[in-house]
Parts: structure tokens; sequence; C-alpha cells
């Protein structure tokens, strides 16, 4: 079957303007999550959906970030005013649980977004 | 200050012997660590798991095993192989959060 799927792959942004990252979801999967990668860093939590709720969003850096999932299936990150600190890969995540036991939480990612703001 | 620490940037091994990659980390509310590989230009890929409690898992060539004691967790990979060259990180969650804490990673090159 499909995995996440992400779009664009890549963008490029002059500072100040607005962008909207989208993901596509492993279908059926409940748990959505996005994370952001700095070049040379782990993944960087951002927010997390469980269906359409947005249960967490203690990683969202400052309020230019917004995410939604109105649907329960696909999701997408909107950066306002981008900065060049929001130069990064942006990726995401899909999960079974809670649907699925605890101890098979394993998400499963797309292939990211890399975001350049000049 | 990091949860998830793994310490060598980097590692070099020949084509058969034993990967070793560590990982350490210090919020005792994790109770679920995972290993991805992570190729360049692509999302990283689930590898193995382990929970809190169990102290080892194998899975072929991959095991993880788990040392709460000293929070302290490693992933062997044996034989190792070219195609194994890879950046990996490892992950943890816990704490009633299903949101997942990754290392910087370990850069692996396996020399033929």
């Amino acid at each position: 079957g499909a995995g996440v799927s992400q779009s664009p792959r890549y963008k490029v942004a002059k500072r100040g303007q607005d962008v909207a990252l989208r993901c596509d979801p492993i279908s059926g999967h409940v748990s959505l999550f996005w994370y952001q990668q700095a070049l040379g860093q782990g993944p960087e939590f951002l927010t997390y959906f469980q269906n359409e709720a947005q249960l967490d969003k203690s990683g969202l850096p400052s309020d230019r970030f917004f995410a939604e999932r109105p649907e329960g299936s696909v999701s997408t990150l909107k950066i306002q005013r981008t900065q060049q600190e929001d130069s990064a890969v942006y990726l995401c995540a899909s999960s079974s649980y809670p649907v699925s036991p605890r101890s098979y939480n394993e998400q499963f990612f797309g292939p990211g977004t890399r975001l350049t703001v000049l | 200050d990091q949860q998830v620490k793994q310490n060598s940037p980097s590692l070099s091994v020949q084509e058969g012997r034993i990967s070793i990659l560590n990982c350490d980390y210090t919020n005792s509310m994790f109770d679920y660590f995972l290993w991805y590989k992570k190729y360049p230009a692509e999302g990283p890929t689930f590898l193995i798991s382990i929970s809190s409690i169990k102290d080892k898992n194998e899975d072929g060539r991959f095991t993880v095993f788990l040392n709460k004691s000293a929070k302290h967790l490693s992933l062997h990979i044996v034989p190792s192989q070219p195609g194994d060259s890879a950046v990996y990180f490892c992950a943890a969650s816990g704490g009633g959060s299903e949101k997942l804490v990754f290392g910087k990673g370990t850069k692996l090159t396996v020399n033929p």
C-alpha cells in the first residue's frame, strides 16, 4: 500500500511569504505528527493529531505556525510570514495508534518537504 | 537540554563485522524506544523498537538492547552490509505523550 506522501518536496520562499505544506498519511491511520528537522539535527516534534483533533501543539515554535486536519485524513502545516530560521525539512508521520496497542506505535514517515527561506 | 543523546556522530565498520550504535536518555518517563534509519533526501524508516518491559528485541540482523538502570540502549547490526550505510536515529516516547524525541543521529559507513 501507499506510504505517507508529502507535497511539495521542495519549496523556496522569500522572507515574509506564507507557505502551506501538505501531508497525506497512510490510509486508516488515526494519528498524525509533524516534525521539523534542521541540518545536522534529529527531527523535533511540532504537533500531533488524533483524527481531526489537535491533541498536542506544544512544539510549534511561534504563532506563525498553524496546522490543521479538518477531516481526520490529510493535514496541512501553514507557516505565515516565513523567516530564514524556518528553513528546514518538515516531516510528517502517521501511526495506527491508538487503534493498535501502545507497543506498536511505530510512526511511518513521509519523505519530507525541504523549505528554504531566502 | 537533550533528552536523547547519541554521542557518536559517525561510525565506520568493515563489511561482515558488527556495528554497535549507542543511545542514552535522561527522561525516566520514556517507556518505548525506536531506531530509525535515514538515507539522504528520504524520510526516516522504522527499523526496530523495544518496550521498557523488555531488555532485548531481535529482528533478523538487528538487535536492540535496553539497560533501564543505565538509561542506555544500543543497536547491534550483525553482519554489517554496505547497504546499511545511513544515518541512524534513536527515538523515545512516554510520559503520556505519543511524540517521539530524537537524538541527533549517528552516520554509519560500512566499507566493502
